[in-house]
């Protein structure tokens, strides 16, 4: 069984630019989770999508957004980016429980 | 109240011994408590998890001791080896029972390292 897939791997853009990136949910699971992991801290919560809405987002500004489409992968959108939004951002899929399964994120630079 | 206080930051361990690895957290309505693992280039993985009603869960040679009372949680690593050189988050979440989803709040890592 696939498990949860990001795209693309890497990433370069430049101040001001926006960005897309792309997460494909473990077949069956309902709900997409984004984390934003910064060098030096934590995962910190992003976004939760559960059957195609945005359940929750975490302290982040509006030009971070996203959506889930029916087949319930999902996408991340930023817009202007700024360079403390260099860092790799996960992408998390459950079905309706405790065990969040990870990709290997897509490691976006800023510069 | 959202924060949850991870330590050491890094851990050198000889192969064999036991790694700790310890958490706090604030927030009373957490429910949930996971350890991740991850590898350098991949995603954290879930180890082990436990919730407030237990005070310890063994998986092989991960344990989790927990203490409600002082809103503290500890990973415990017999045997280490080598190959459980990575790094190790805490983390919480309420609502899991409730449908609020699993919005986890991390702890900010312990890079472990076993030494030969």
């Amino acid at each position: 069984e696939a498990g949860v897939t990001q795209s693309p791997t890497h990433l370069i853009k430049t101040r001001g630019q926006q960005v897309t990136l792309r997460c494909s949910p473990i077949s069956g699971h309902t709900s997409v989770y984004w984390y934003q992991q910064a060098l030096g801290l934590g995962l910190q919560f992003l976004l939760w999508y559960d059957e195609g809405e945005e359940r929750n987002r975490g302290n982040f500004p509006p030009r971070f957004s996203g959506r889930q489409f029916p087949n319930y992968s999902s996408e991340l959108n930023v817009n202007a980016l700024e360079l403390e939004d260099s860092a790799l951002y996960l992408c998390a899929s459950s079905l309706q429980g405790e065990k969040l399964f990870f990709g290997s994120g897509t490691q976006l630079s800023v510069l | 109240q959202q924060q949850v206080k991870q330590s050491p930051q890094s851990l050198i361990v000889q192969k064999g011994g036991i790694s700790i690895i310890n958490c706090a957290y604030e927030n009373t309505a957490f429910d949930y408590f996971p350890w991740y693992q991850q590898f350098p280039g991949k995603g954290p993985a879930l180890l082990i998890a436990i919730r407030p009603d237990v005070s310890e869960k063994k998986e092989g040679r991960f344990t989790i001791s927990f203490n409600k009372s002082a809103k503290q949680f500890s990973l415990h690593i017999m045997d280490s080896q080598p190959g459980d050189s990575a790094t190790y988050f805490c983390a919480a979440s309420r609502g899991i029972l409730t449908g609020g989803g699993n919005k986890l709040t991390f702890g900010t890592g312990t890079q472990l390292k076993v030494e030969l």
